[in-house]
């Protein structure tokens, strides 16, 4: 069964701290993992994309890594902001249909506290 | 910012009521899709479209239609609301070839029904 899980489920840091933020799977035949950012009561917004020959991926503070042996992905925060207390979703494509099938994790909550 | 755009943001509704929720995009994207999403939950595709005429259902099974007269319009209705189907509901879009794998989302519809 094609699945995505994370882990923690929430996480509270401070101001100016670093984080990590870890998404197993088993999703295949695998295309590509995606991370991103739900702001509360918002619509997702992508943060990285990687394919299969990709480990490692940064926008900005965000760095985004993927073995795709072991399955894992993780995405590290850099100095985190106020602004980045968000819901964040890692989310799996499979190669085997021309939609493109999506499989989303639950979501990590960080609340990042002044 | 992606120019997708979803309304209404909230609605309020009692139990039996038609409604529609719409979901317009003008990127020119030929896939369209339809989300519902609980809270601390994941997506779940409830509904998408390959194109004008094209409508499929998703993983869940929803009570909702959907239709795809226009390539930017994708709205989705409900002919009788029931306190189940109180959801927040996000449209996504995205365009065929190289980057078939980005979907862009809107900010959702949270719908209550009383």
């Amino acid at each position: 069964k094609n699945q995505v899980e994370q882990s923690p489920q929430s996480l509270i840091i401070l101001e100016g701290k670093n984080c990590t933020l870890q998404c197993n799977y088993t999703v295949s035949p695998f295309s590509n993992l995606r991370w991103y950012k739900q702001d509360t009561g918002r619509g997702p917004v992508s943060l990285t994309i990687m394919t299969f020959s990709e480990n490692t991926k940064s926008n900005g503070r965000y760095t985004a890594t993927l073995d795709a042996d072991t399955k894992q992905s993780s995405l590290h925060i850099t100095a985190s902001q106020l602004s980045d207390s968000a819901s964040y979703i890692c989310v799996v494509s499979d190669r085997g249909s021309t939609l493109g099938r999506l499989y989303f994790g639950r979501g990590t909550q960080l609340t990042v506290w002044p | 910012e992606a120019d997708i755009y979803q309304t209404p943001r909230y609605l309020v509704i009692g139990t039996g009521k038609k409604i529609t929720l719409e979901c317009s995009q003008t990127m020119g994207h030929d896939k369209m899709y339809w989300y519902q999403q609980d809270p601390g939950m994941e997506l779940h595709l409830i509904h998408y479209s390959y194109g004008v005429n094209s409508t499929e259902k998703g993983d869940l099974s929803s009570e909702s239609t959907v239709s795809r007269i226009r390539t930017e319009h994708f709205p989705l209705t409900l002919e009788s609301a029931r306190p189940s189907h109180t959801s927040q509901y996000l449209c996504a879009s995205s365009t065929t070839g190289e980057l078939s794998y980005e979907q862009y989302f809107g900010p959702g519809t949270r719908l209550t029904v009383t």
